[in-house]
């Protein structure tokens, strides 16, 4: 069965530095997004990428991030100055099309540790 | 403002036991999703419900839709210890707009 993968599933790096996290959505999917969740918190979202661009994103998605699709496959999402608070699992999600109801499909998570 | 409640936020229960979640809001839906979650791993979805009223079955679990698209359970029935773990409940609209998640029910049985 197809599915969300991303890359890598625990990330460190030290406060101030940039971070690419990889996602590979499901191959028919047409919608993308990523979400994140601080430890004990419940998931929250980031942003929402169709057609090459960005469809909607939330306040947590300041001109510190960017998501980019730079091929047929690959979704990223970079921070280009981390800070401490940015430390947490970060999940891609998939769907496939503009059907009624909104499936998502999600991958196992990026841990990102800041220190 | 939480959108959506999911309550209790634990339960620990004996295997073979019944147990209901809930997942209430004052928001109407266009459909809504019940995830679980096991630690350091993503959400896996579950079911989805679209329809008031909607009842789905998986297995031991009977996922119920609200009449007015506002709320929902999940009912397990004789739980066994494999269904521990996170379950969340998250609501969306039509399109592609963003899910709205709960903060979960974590489950534990007990052998």
């Amino acid at each position: 069965e197809p599915e969300v993968t991303q890359t890598p599933s625990h990330q460190v790096t030290q406060m101030g530095q940039e971070v690419i996290l990889r996602c590979v959505p499901i191959s028919n999917h047409l919608y993308f997004y990523w979400y994140r969740q601080i430890l004990g918190q419940k998931v929250e979202f980031l942003v929402s990428f169709y057609n090459n661009e960005i469809s909607e994103k939330s306040e947590i998605f300041d001109d510190q991030f960017s998501v980019e699709r730079p091929d047929g496959s690959n979704f990223t999402l970079k921070i280009r100055s981390t800070k401490l608070e940015d430390s947490a699992m970060y999940f891609c999600a998939s769907k496939r099309g503009t059907s009624g109801y909104n499936e998502q499909f999600f991958g196992p998570g990026t841990r990102l540790t800041v220190l | 403002t939480q959108l959506l409640e999911q309550s209790p936020q634990f339960l620990s229960i004996q295997e073979g036991e019944n147990l209901t979640v809930y997942c209430n809001s004052s928001s109407v839906f266009s459909s809504l999703q019940w995830y679980r979650q096991e630690p350091g791993e993503g959400p896996v979805l579950l079911v989805t419900v679209v329809t008031g009223g909607e009842v789905k079955k998986l297995k031991r679990l009977t996922f119920q839709f609200g009449d007015a698209r506002k709320d929902s359970s999940l009912h397990i029935t004789a739980a066994q210890p494999g269904d521990t773990g996170l379950y969340l409940c998250a609501g969306g609209w039509s399109g592609n707009t963003p899910l709205v998640f709960g903060k979960g029910t974590r489950l534990s049985v007990i052998a």
